[in-house]
């Protein structure tokens, strides 16, 4: 079956542009995440939707970004006014839920946003 | 609060030698533990997770896990290393108890080079 699916793969964009990263996650799934992995470096979470409840937006790193889930599936990133910084791959993950916590996250390719 | 150390940023063996990867937790509760791995511009795999049970855990391309509660840790481990298993590990860890929601805590990583 499809994975989670992300768009663009590659984002070239100027500083002070806004940009916005699209994700599919997989059918079915209820749980969304998006994460920030910086060259070399780990992942940093930055938001959370499960189902129809109010989103953790505890992540996120500034008022530049945000995000939104429309109708429980498809995830678009908003970042704002991009600066230097923001430059790195964003990847989004969805999972079932059920099981408090035990499924698995499933991700998508990422895409690449450099910010000249 | 749950945490994550991998100590190691990077980790050399020999094809056909044995390799670990370690990880180590805190969590306030019962941990759930997950690896997963990243292959150059892909996003992240998983390969296997401890949720309860026996603390060797089995998982995908021969890898293996042992969970130890006393020195909370969680090693990533493969009897004889390929050089196809050149890739970074990702370690991550969900509080059992943690009300929050589905939240993952990742390490930062450790980079497996496998020579031929």
């Amino acid at each position: 079956g499809a994975g989670v699916s992300q768009s663009p793969s590659n984002k070239v964009t100027e500083k002070g542009k806004d940009v916005e990263l699209r994700c599919d996650p997989i059918s079915g799934h209820t749980a969304l995440y998006w994460y920030r992995q910086s060259l070399g470096q780990g992942l940093e979470f930055l938001i959370y939707f499960q189902g129809n409840s109010a989103p953790d937006k505890s992540g996120l790193p500034s008022d530049r970004f945000s995000a939104e889930r429309t109708g429980g599936s498809v995830s678009t990133l908003t970042i704002q006014r991009t600066q230097q910084e923001d430059s790195a791959v964003y990847l989004c993950a969805s999972s079932p839920w059920g099981g408090h916590g035990r499924n698995e996250q499933f991700f998508g390719p990422g895409t690449r946003l450099t910010v000249l | 609060a749950q945490s994550v150390a991998q100590p190691e940023d990077q980790v050399n063996v020999a094809e056909g030698n044995p390799l670990t990867v370690k990880c180590t937790y805190s969590v306030s509760g019962n941990p759930y533990l997950f690896w997963y791995v990243q292959y150059p511009n892909r996003g992240l795999q998983f390969l296997l997770k401890y949720i309860t049970g026996d603390n060797l855990v089995k998982g995908s391309y021969g890898f293996e896990a042992e969970f130890n509660k006393s020195q909370t840790s969680f090693h990533l481990k493969k009897p004889s290393a390929l050089v196809s298993d050149s890739a970074l590990y990702f370690c991550a860890v969900r509080d059992a108890n943690n009300n929050a929601g589905n939240m993952l805590t990742f390490g930062g990583g450790t980079r497996l080079m496998v020579k031929p």
